[in-house]
């Protein structure tokens, strides 16, 4: 099982739909948590992280955390056809200098307008 | 703002030959570290460093190896270079001590003929 799995896509929305990305996580020691987002060819971009467990917003993106669950999502609000990308979350252990980042392989998100 | 600087963008190699990637941080982050990103793959933690020591280590081949130097660039060696290894690769920055939220370079693409 790998340690970060996320919900297999491609996900497709029309434009101004809600767009909603999941992700669970195997290591109970994991701290972190953060949603990137990747177009083609291109490098990851932060889109939020997460340290507690509930939601947390920024613009038309919430990102919820439940640790006991071993769960977190990103939710796309008022989906954009910019928005059309692969989304990546990510995890992290922290403590020490074990800083890594664990990624899943991906949701590739489409908005159709 | 600055955001990390990688070079080459761009790299063409031979088998078996070598290459160098070199990476640059942003102002005052302390951390780098080198990801993996192979076709329709995550990217994959290969290794990183803190105040210029190697802080962990992942599934970096023994035929790579790394370094940061004292302004805090790093640079990534690949030796022998084998087909496997046409990936993208990308180096990504934090601070330590603040939200080590990890900021990514444009990444360098590796094909190897």
């Amino acid at each position: 099982q790998k340690e970060v799995e996320q919900n297999s896509g491609p996900l497709s929305v029309p434009e101004g739909a809600i767009a909603s990305l999941n992700c669970t996580y195997s290591d109970r020691g994991s701290q972190s948590f953060f949603w990137y987002r990747q177009y083609s060819g291109k490098s990851p971009e932060l889109i939020m992280f997460i340290y507690s467990n509930g939601d947390k917003e920024d613009g038309r993106f919430t990102a919820q955390l439940n640790k006991a669950s071993q769960y977190v999502s990103l939710l796309i609000r008022d989906s954009q056809p910019s928005d059309s990308a692969t989304y990546l979350c990510a995890v992290r252990r922290g403590g020490g200098s074990n800083y890594k980042l664990t990624f899943g392989k991906g949701t590739l998100l489409t908005v159709n307008p | 703002a600055a955001g990390v600087i990688q070079s080459p963008r761009h790299l063409i190699k031979e088998k078996r030959e070598t290459a160098t990637l070199k990476c640059y941080p942003i102002p005052r982050h302390d951390t780098v570290y080198w990801y993996q990103q192979g076709p329709g793959q995550d990217p994959q933690f290969l290794i990183s460093f803190y105040e210029k020591m190697q802080s962990d280590k992942g599934s970096i081949p023994d035929r790579f190896s790394a370094q940061q130097f004292s302004d805090y660039h790093s640079e990534l060696n690949m030796s022998s270079l084998e087909l496997g290894d046409s990936a993208l690769y990308f180096c990504a920055s934090s601070q330590a001590g603040r939200t080590d939220t990890q900021y990514f370079g444009p990444g360098t693409r590796l094909t190897v003929l």
